[in-house]
């Protein structure tokens, strides 16, 4: 059974700092891997889709990387700004199964 | 842009009541999701759809049923509402390109709290 988690739950740093979130998942044989944001009592968005094949993935500030083999895929922002506080979750399509599994989030607070 | 829209933000039923949660994406998509999220839990699967009349169970389908007539709207139902489906329910929808595996787009999410 595919378990994804992300560690630290939560996490505050000061505004313009670069700053990295981590997901890690168990099993490796996946489809993909997506990140995803959620602003406080809202749906949440796609921010970047890294296909099993890719090593990373970039959108502006973003910057997504996979290590299928380790299990790990990381979110790299750069230049933080009080905007970027929300909650990020990763998740992966397990092969198999046909799931997609979420973690449970890292809450992001970017302090002015 | 994609459009997943979800008809209430906020509901407040009492128990036993019959409950439709609506959802409706713009974008001609195959796949539809509902999940739900709770604090501590995460997300968790509760139906899916890859087609008008088509759907699968997820990982709790036990209270919970769905109905998709149209392929742009993907209604869930609460048969007998009960306390412990207070949660938050997310809707999403994708383009079939490769089976279910891509790109989610979810609405803002429905709180429903049973009383």
């Amino acid at each position: 059974k595919q378990e994804v988690t992300q560690i630290p739950a939560a996490l505050s740093v000061p505004e313009g700092e670069n700053l990295v979130l981590n997901c890690s998942f168990t099993d490796s044989a996946i489809y993909n891997l997506q990140w995803f944001r959620q602003d406080p009592g809202k749906g949440l968005t796609s921010l970047l889709l890294i296909q099993s094949s890719q090593r990373e993935q970039t959108s502006g500030r973003l910057n997504a990387s996979l290590d299928k083999s380790s299990g790990r895929s990381t979110l790299y922002i750069a230049a933080s700004q009080p905007g970027d506080s929300a909650t990020y979750l990763c998740a992966v399509w397990s092969r198999g199964n046909e799931k997609l599994t979420f973690g449970t989030g890292t809450r992001l607070t970017i302090i002015p | 842009d994609v459009k997943v829209t979800q008809s209430s933000r906020y509901l407040v039923k009492r128990t036993g009541e019959k409950v439709f949660l609506e959802c409706v994406q713009d974008m001609d998509h195959e796949n539809m999701f509902w999940y739900r999220q709770d604090p501590g839990l995460g997300l968790r699967l509760i139906y899916f759809s890859y087609d008008v009349k088509m759907k699968e169970k997820g990982d709790i389908p036990e209270g919970y049923s769905v109905s998709r007539e149209k392929k742009e709207r993907f209604s869930l139902i609460l048969e007998s509402a009960s306390t412990n489906q207070t949660s938050m329910y997310l809707c999403a929808s994708s383009h079939r390109k490769t089976g279910l595996r891509e790109k989610l787009f979810f609405g803002s999410g429905t709180q429903l709290s049973v009383l």
